[in-house]
């Protein structure tokens, strides 16, 4: 069983650029989590996708914004990069979207905004 | 809205000690919480599960409790290792408005010295 997979590793792009970033969800599961996590805090929701429509979203300017593909892997962009995107991206997926099921994460996506 | 704080933000024991990280919750109605290790820069690697009928579950040296209606869990770590430094995260599953993410702490930075 393939776990979580995110792609690439680390980026570092340059204020006002755009980027995408891309996860591949554990075999099974349809509900695929996006979070952010500056530096010394806990993550943070961004959005959740179940079934390639937006479920859920947090508190996020439009500019986050998302998608997932039939095989149920998904890819977060963002828009116009400013200084504070920098941070570590995770993904994360679920069997289905009840509150009752696991979250399983992948390794992440460093970025840096300069 | 729901708020996740973790007590304490550090801690730095000696090897061999047992251990007690704390995670409260402002609201109780919660569908599970999760408890996830994360080394430097790496992702979060899932470590207990609690639904909320549960009161506690094991895994090997780790035991976490839940108390829903104090609002309240606890890790406890036996016999510290010094494999065991990492940040540890506390992370619930909400109801109602904000069952479809999971809001986390800021976690706990825990050293084993040798």
């Amino acid at each position: 069983e393939t776990g979580v997979t995110q792609s690439p590793t680390h980026l570092i792009k340059t204020r006002g650029q755009q980027v995408t970033l891309r996860c591949s969800s554990q075999s099974g599961h349809n509900t695929v989590s996006w979070y952010q996590q500056a530096l010394g805090q806990g993550p943070q929701f961004i959005f959740q996708y179940y079934r390639e429509e937006e479920n859920g979203r947090g508190n996020f300017p439009p500019r986050f914004s998302g998608l997932q593909f039939p095989n149920y892997s998904s890819e977060l962009n963002v828009n116009a990069l400013e200084l504070d995107d920098s941070a570590l991206y995770l993904c994360a997926s679920s069997p289905t979207t009840s509150g009752y099921n696991e979250q399983f994460f992948g390794p992440g996506t460093r970025l840096t905004v300069l | 809205k729901q708020e996740v704080t973790q007590i304490p933000a550090a801690l730095s024991v000696p090897e061999g000690e047992n251990l007690v990280l704390n995670c409260s919750f402002t609201d109780s109605a919660i569908y599970n919480l999760q408890w996830f290790r994360q080394d430097p820069g790496k992702g979060l690697t899932s470590l207990l599960l609690i639904q909320s009928s549960q009161r506690e579950q094991t895994s090997g040296r780790l035991n976490a409790s839940l108390d829903k209606s104090s609002g309240r869990s606890t890790l406890y770590i036996a016999a510290s290792q010094p494999g065991d430094s990492a940040t540890y995260l506390c992370a619930v599953y909400g109801s109602g408005g904000s069952n479809y993410k999971l809001t986390f702490g800021k976690g706990t930075l825990l050293t084993v010295n040798p």
